[in-house]
């Protein structure tokens, strides 16, 4: 069965901090994995996508990185700020037409 | 990107009763597809809907209790229907976007729904 993986579950940092937040998954034949924000009660916002073969994508103070035959992505935020606060989901494309989640890290950063 | 306008953004809904979501897309798409994230979980995919034919269900859900519609390629409809407390999740669409790169996703805004 294919999963997604994404610890910790729960982070609180305080503001300025760099920080990684972890995405692992079962099968390497993937055809991407992309990141997404999610604010309390609210839909998606997509953050950055790495395609399998790309070892990594950079967007502002985010960078993402996959080594697929570990199974694994990052997330690094550089210099985090309170509105950074928000859940985190890793979303694995298997079967490039459906989308695998992970159960998310909610981030909170304090002021 | 693509844009998704979503709605009702939230509703509040009586057990028993239907409730129909509605997304816009501002592009034809040929998939769109329906999400349900259910309180403290993840996002499960229920369904896929191409335009001019039925829409193809995952395991767990059906098309009686979520009927979906797709007369065009920029609007689908999810019901929820005969609703039960157990139903209050939010729910999403999802558009495949060239925007975001080779099988990348939009996502609309979600709904929140609250069965009491």
């Amino acid at each position: 069965k294919q999963e997604v993986t994404q610890i910790p579950a729960a982070l609180s940092v305080p503001e300025g901090e760099n920080l990684v937040l972890n995405c692992s998954f079962t099968d390497s034949a993937i055809y991407n994995l992309q990141w997404f924000r999610q604010d309390p009660g609210k839909g998606l916002t997509s953050l950055l996508l790495i395609q399998s073969s790309q070892r990594e994508q950079t967007s502002g103070r985010l960078n993402a990185s996959l080594d697929k035959s570990s199974g694994r992505s990052t997330l690094y935020i550089a210099a985090s700020q309170p509105g950074d606060s928000a859940t985190y989901l890793c979303a694995v494309n298997f079967s490039a037409r459906q989308l695998t989640f992970g159960s998310g890290t909610q981030l909170t950063v304090l002021p | 990107s693509a844009v998704i306008s979503q709605k009702p953004s939230r509703d509040i809904c009586q057990r028993g009763t239907s409730l129909t979501i509605q997304c816009q897309v501002d592009s034809q798409v040929t998939m769109m597809f329906w999400y349900r994230q259910q309180p403290g979980q993840s996002l499960t995919l229920i369904a896929t809907a191409n335009q001019g034919s039925e829409a193809t269900y995952e395991s767990g859900f059906v098309i009686d209790k979520f009927p979906i519609s797709r007369p065009n390629l920029t609007f689908s409809t999810l019901t929820v229907s005969n609703m039960s407390p157990e139903d209050s999740s939010i729910y999403l669409c999802s558009v495949e976007d060239p925007a975001q790169g080779s099988y990348g996703y939009t996502f609309g805004s979600g709904t929140r729904l609250t069965v009491v």
